[in-house]
C-alpha cells in the first residue's frame, strides 16, 4: 500500500513561470518530508526538506508547504528555469531511518 | 567532494548467473541503504544496515542479499538474476546528527548516481 501519492505523473510549464508540484500522504506518523530531484541515468538528489513542526520552509527559488490537516504538501519553484527539467520524488519519514517515496512526477520546463 | 559512489553504472548479467553490485561513500555516513527502482515507480527500500546492523524489508525476496564489510562500503549480491530484476539499483545514505561534521538530520538519504542492471 503506496503510503505517499504524487498524482500528477507530468507537469508542463513556462519558462519563468510557477510550477506547483503536489503530494499527500496517508501516515499520520510521518513527521518528516523531503522532495528530491533526478536527472535520467543520475541519482536523487536532496533538494529541500520540511519537519512537521513547520507548515513552510524556502530555499531560494523553492518552497515547500506542508498542510497536516490535510496530510499534504506541495513544492513550488519560481521560477521556473530550463535546467529544472527533471523527475520530482516527494518522500516521507516516521523518524525509522526509510524513506517512502512516491512515484514521481516528471516537470517539463518549456522555453 | 563527499560523494556516494557506485560501480559499476551499467551492469549486463544471464539469466540465473550472481551478481554484485557496489557502493562506497566518502561522507562517512553510518546508515546505508539499497533501493530498486523500476521504471516510473518509486524507489522501494531494499534493506539498510544501521552500522553493522542489517534491516531486512520484509517483502526483500531471498535473491537479494547485502555485505557492509565495513562504514564506506556496501554491496548488493543478487544469487540467481531473473528477468524480473532488470531495473536501477539506487544506493543511499545518511548519517547520524550525533556525528561530528554531520549537522542534517538523519532522515536526509544522500543518494549515488545508480547501477542499471539488464538481465538477458
Amino acid at each position: 500500500d503506496q503510503q505517499v501519492k504524487q498524482n500528477s505523473p507530468s507537469l508542463s510549464v513556462q519558462e519563468g513561470r510557477i510550477s506547483i508540484l503536489n503530494c499527500d500522504y496517508t501516515n499520520s506518523m510521518f513527521d518528516y518530508f523531503l522532495w528530491y530531484k533526478k536527472y535520467p541515468a543520475e541519482g536523487p538528489t536532496f533538494l529541500i526538506s520540511i519537519s512537521s513542526i513547520k507548515d513552510k520552509n524556502e530555499d531560494g527559488r523553492f518552497t515547500v508547504f506542508l498542510n497536516k490537516s490535510a496530510k499534504h504538501l506541495s513544492l513550488h519553484i519560481v521560477p521556473s528555469q530550463p535546467g529544472d527539467s527533471a523527475v520530482y520524488f516527494c518522500a516521507a519519514s516516521a523518524g525509522d531511518y526509510k524513506l517512502s517515496f512516491g512515484a514521481g512526477t516528471t516537470v517539463t520546463v518549456r522555453a | 567532494d563527499a560523494m556516494v559512489i557506485q560501480n559499476p553504472r551499467y551492469q549486463v548479467t544471464q539469466f540465473g548467473k550472481p551478481v554484485t553490485l557496489s557502493c562506497s561513500q566518502t561522507l562517512n555516513h553510518n546508515v546505508m541503504y539499497w533501493y530498486q527502482q523500476k521504471s516510473s515507480q518509486a524507489p522501494k527500500l531494499l534493506f539498510h544496515y544501521y552500522d553493522k546492523d542489517f534491516n531486512n524489508e520484509a517483502d526483500t525476496p531471498d535473491n537479494f542479499q547485502s555485505r557492509r564489510p565495513n562504514t564506506s562500503f556496501c554491496f548488493l549480491d543478487i544469487r540467481s538474476p531473473g528477468l524480473g530484476d532488470a531495473a536501477m539499483y539506487l544506493c543511499a545514505t545518511s548519517g547520524n546528527p550525533g556525528q561530528e561534521g554531520i549537522s542534517e538530520p538523519t532522515d536526509t538519504q544522500y543518494f549515488g548516481p545508480g547501477t542499471r542492471l539488464t538481465v538477458l
